[in-house]
Order: structure tokens, then sequence, then C-alpha cells
């Protein structure tokens, strides 16, 4: 059974780090793109970063560069997120997603998120 | 950053109905968009990728159209599975950003 499970979550005070792990299981972990999505409470869905394949490039949403750090362990089929200086913006339940790529008959690559963990809570509060 | 903006943000239908959802890009995003569903407390799913395209697994009822800056999200025959809220994603480019959602209710 193909399977993301994240963990990491907790209550942290402001200007304080946390590091997000997924955990995944039942496919080619090093086959995908991966995706960090938050959610703050009663919100909408926010994209955070994502991660190649062997983790060579990545890229963040403008509110997180430089705070935040994705990472992958192609080795343990596990990606992180390290957060630091965090924020009371930044409290969210952190869902991990695996990006299947889609290709058209051009070669143009299409975004799918076609599998999510159960996401973790960040509160960030003193 | 790109902005999607959905409407409408919320909307009330009856099972069986037939329901519309838009999503405008602030530019021209080619045909690089995805529809999520939400249901309370849980993960969102895919439902569409590349504008029109179902994943795998997703009933009929779903369809998606549009490219460049105008898109739909169209379900046939409403089934009460399917009253959640629903995203818009565009992945033309950085940062990806999701439309603010469209909660649909039952009526």
């Amino acid at each position: 059974e193909v399977q993301l499970v994240e963990s990491g979550g907790a209550l942290v005070q402001p200007g304080g780090s946390l590091r997000l792990s997924c955990a995944t299981s039942g496919f080619t972990f090093s086959d995908y793109w991966m995706t960090w999505v938050r959610q703050a409470p009663g919100k909408g869905l926010e994209w955070v970063a994502n991660i190649k394949r062997d983790g060579s490039q990545n890229h963040y949403v403008d509110s997180v560069e430089g705070r935040f750090t994705i990472s992958r362990d192609n080795a343990k089929n596990s990606l992180f997120l390290q957060m630091n200086s965090l924020r009371a913006e930044d409290t969210a339940v952190y869902y991990c997603a695996r990006d299947t790529t889609h290709s058209d008959t051009s070669g143009h690559y299409f975004d799918a998120f076609d599998i999510w963990g159960q996401g973790t809570m960040v509160t960030v509060s003193s | 950053a790109i902005q999607m903006t959905q409407s409408p943000s919320s909307l009330s239908a009856s099972v069986g109905d037939r329901v519309t959802i838009t999503c405008r890009a602030s530019q021209g995003i080619r045909n690089d968009l995805g529809w999520y569903q939400q249901r309370p407390g849980k993960a969102p799913k895919l439902l569409i990728y590349a504008a029109s395209s179902l994943q795998s697994g997703v009933p009929s009822r779903f369809s998606g159209s549009g490219s460049g800056t105008d898109f739909t999200l169209t379900i046939n025959s409403l089934q009460p599975e399917d009253f959640a809220t629903y995203y818009c994603l565009q992945d033309y480019n950085y940062p990806r950003t999701f439309g603010q959602g469209t909660k649909l209710e039952i009526k």
C-alpha cells in the first residue's frame, strides 16, 4: 500500500525550530518529486516547498524562503522539512504529498499531487 | 506570484444537481492547473491535472476544462460524498499557488 506518514509536529515558541518528517512506503521514493503543503486553521491550502527526485533542486514559497529547508533521504524513503525562526503565521497542519509528474506529447510536465499524508500540526505560540 | 481566484467562494446545491466552479489566473498558465477536493478533517484528494485529465479512480462525473486564464470544474449529478471544499492549483511556475477554495454545501 502506498503511504505517507508525517510526524514531528508540536507546539513551539516563536523563533524556535522544528523538523518535520514524512515516512513513505509502497512506491519507489527516489522516482518522485515531493512537496509540502500547509493549511492554517480554518484557512485554505498553501503550497510550501518541493524537491526534485535526487534532491538537486528545490523551490519555496516566498514567506518561508531562508527559514525553511526541504530535504530528502532516498535511502530511507523519507522527506523532511526543517523549520527555523518560526512565526505565529506558520501555525498550520503540514501535509507531505507525492508529485506524480505527468507529461504530454510535447514533453511538458504537469504536477499531480496524487498521494497525501494525514498531516501533522505545528503550533507556534508563546 | 500568480494569483488564483475561485468563484463562487461557497455554493449550495442538491444531490443530483450539476455544479460548476470557476478558477481564474492572474496571468496565462497554459493548461497547468489541477483541481483538489478536501473533505473536513481530511487530506486533499487529486481530481484533475493538466486542466482536463481525470485522475485514475476519480468518478467520471467530475470534469475539468479551460486554458490560459479561465478554468472550470464541473460535477455532474452531485452525490452526497461530493459535498466538500474544492481548490484549484497552478503549476505553471513557482511558487505554486492555490485558489482560496470553494465550499460546496448541501441545500
